[in-house]
């Protein structure tokens, strides 16, 4: 069954350090996997997706995500945080070979903290 | 670009009451969702469009919940009636969705309905 990880339900990092935000994933095919984020009373924002190629993927408002095949992961990452990244953070997977019908899977979310 | 335009933005009711949603999506896209988002979790697909056809209503209670989306472009959500646990934020979501199997189909969202039942 298809199913998404977000380990950590909230992540606390200093203004100008480096965050990371973690999503594991579970499919049987190969996956599509996609990152939201989501401020207060607002919709999900597409931030980026991996789909084919390069392992790295550059998304928007400097954000950036590393598909890792052997440990089935896709964490976003930024160099350096601000304190207007301070959101909810969902990440989502697709499995390419589920049919037809192939519902996004998303996590639970993980609430981002930047502290000034 | 217009995005997703939803209204009303809120909407409080009493529990037993009927409630609808309207959602427009982005210009062209023929795929459009309706998900429900409850405090604290992660979206959950109500309904799948593909111009105006069901495409997965798998989760959609349908004892209550009911959805169309005449002509292929603007889409309604009612809910009758409803009840305390319907509390949530209804999102609408779209994309290009040419082919309904186009697993790389990037989903945009609209700013959601927040529904309070008392």
């Amino acid at each position: 069954a298809q199913s998404v990880a977000q380990p950590e339900d909230q992540v606390n990092v200093a203004e100008g350090n480096p965050l990371t935000v973690k999503c594991t994933y579970s499919v049987s095919g190969n996956p599509y996997l996609f990152w939201y984020v989501q401020y207060p009373n607002r919709g999900l924002q597409f931030l980026l997706k991996y789909i084919t190629g390069d392992n790295l993927v550059k998304g928007s408002y400097g954000f950036e995500a590393e598909f890792n095949k052997s440990q089935t992961s896709f964490h976003l990452k930024k160099p350096s945080a601000l304190v207007s990244d301070s959101a909810l953070y969902f990440c989502a997977v697709r499995d390419n070979n589920a049919g037809n019908n192939r519902k996004l899977i998303w996590g639970l979310g993980t609430s981002l903290a930047v502290n000034p | 670009e217009a995005g997703v335009a939803q209204s009303p933005r809120y909407k409080i009711i009493e529990k037993r009451q009927s409630v609808a949603f309207w959602c427009n999506p982005i210009s062209g896209h023929a795929t459009l969702y309706w998900y429900q988002q409850i405090l604290g979790q992660g979206p959950k697909l109500l309904i799948q469009f593909q111009n105006n056809g069901v495409v997965d209503d798998s989760q959609l209670p349908k004892d209550r919940f009911s959805a169309e989306r005449l002509k292929g472009v603007d889409s309604t959500l009612k809910i009758q009636p409803a009840k305390l646990e319907d509390s949530a934020v209804y999102l609408c979501a779209s994309s290009l969705g040419v082919l309904a199997s186009d697993g790389a189909d990037t989903q945009y969202f609209g700013p959601g309905t927040r529904l309070t039942v008392l």
